[in-house]
């Protein structure tokens, strides 16, 4: 199994709603990364996990809040969003967090009214 | 990590080689070259990497010049799925690994 699978596809949620993105997979990799993508732009990083602990968070506002339950799961906890956090959210792992191949799913697409 | 410089888009006719160029040129000697594509609504998806030499996979294969200042990916025989954001990117890995990319160029492959 080398897929990394990302729940919801697709989710509308208004400001004052809370909810969370999922992202899950088998392949041993005890690194995990959340990233943003806007339209039409390269995606940029906002966490990684190592071994479960968070290693990077990129000067990600609070309203985003990372979990990584086992080495298996990573979730991101959203609230109070704003419509400019409108965006695809990419989850990706790889073997470990100095590996150089990432395997990323196919994102969440959130619009934020 | 070295900037990387890559034309915004190029096209392809279906089964010709496709190659697509990147310049690194202030790449330092322990940074590696890594290729990613996009394809519309999906993930990015690791095509190759290297450092010094010349590398090949079963996806495609990585021209890196001499004095690693540029590299050429080359997709030998381009089929209409090829049709994506190809990502030039260099990086030393090491801890705390951190894959930043840049624009890309938007290959299009036309029947």
């Amino acid at each position: 199994d080398t897929e990394v699978t990302q729940t919801p596809k697709h989710l509308v949620m208004g400001m004052t709603n809370k909810k969370s993105l999922k992202c899950e997979q088998h392949m041993g990799h005890r690194a995990m990364y959340w990233y943003k993508q806007k339209a039409k732009k390269p995606p940029e990083l906002m966490f990684v996990y190592s071994y479960e602990k968070l290693s990077i968070n990129e000067s990600v506002p609070s309203r985003f809040s990372p979990e990584c339950p086992n080495s298996s799961l990573l979730n991101l906890h959203l609230h109070a969003l704003q419509p400019e956090d409108s965006a695809l959210y990419l989850c990706a792992s790889s073997y470990s967090s100095s590996n150089e191949k990432l395997f990323f799913g196919s994102g969440t697409q959130l619009s934020v009214l | 990590d070295a900037k990387t410089t890559q034309p915004p888009s190029m096209d392809c006719a279906e089964g010709r080689a496709a190659n697509l160029p990147c310049n690194h040129s202030t790449i330092s000697g322990n940074e590696y070259v890594y290729w990613y594509r996009q394809i519309h609504s999906q993930g990015p998806q690791y095509i190759i990497h290297g450092l010094k030499n010349n590398e090949t996979n079963e996806m495609a294969s990585l021209i890196i010049t001499e004095d690693r200042k540029s590299s050429t990916l080359i997709l030998p025989h381009a089929t209409l799925r090829d049709t994506a954001v190809y990502y030039c990117i260099t990086n030393s890995g090491g801890s705390n690994y951190k894959l930043t990319f840049g624009k890309g160029t938007l290959l299009t492959v036309n029947p």
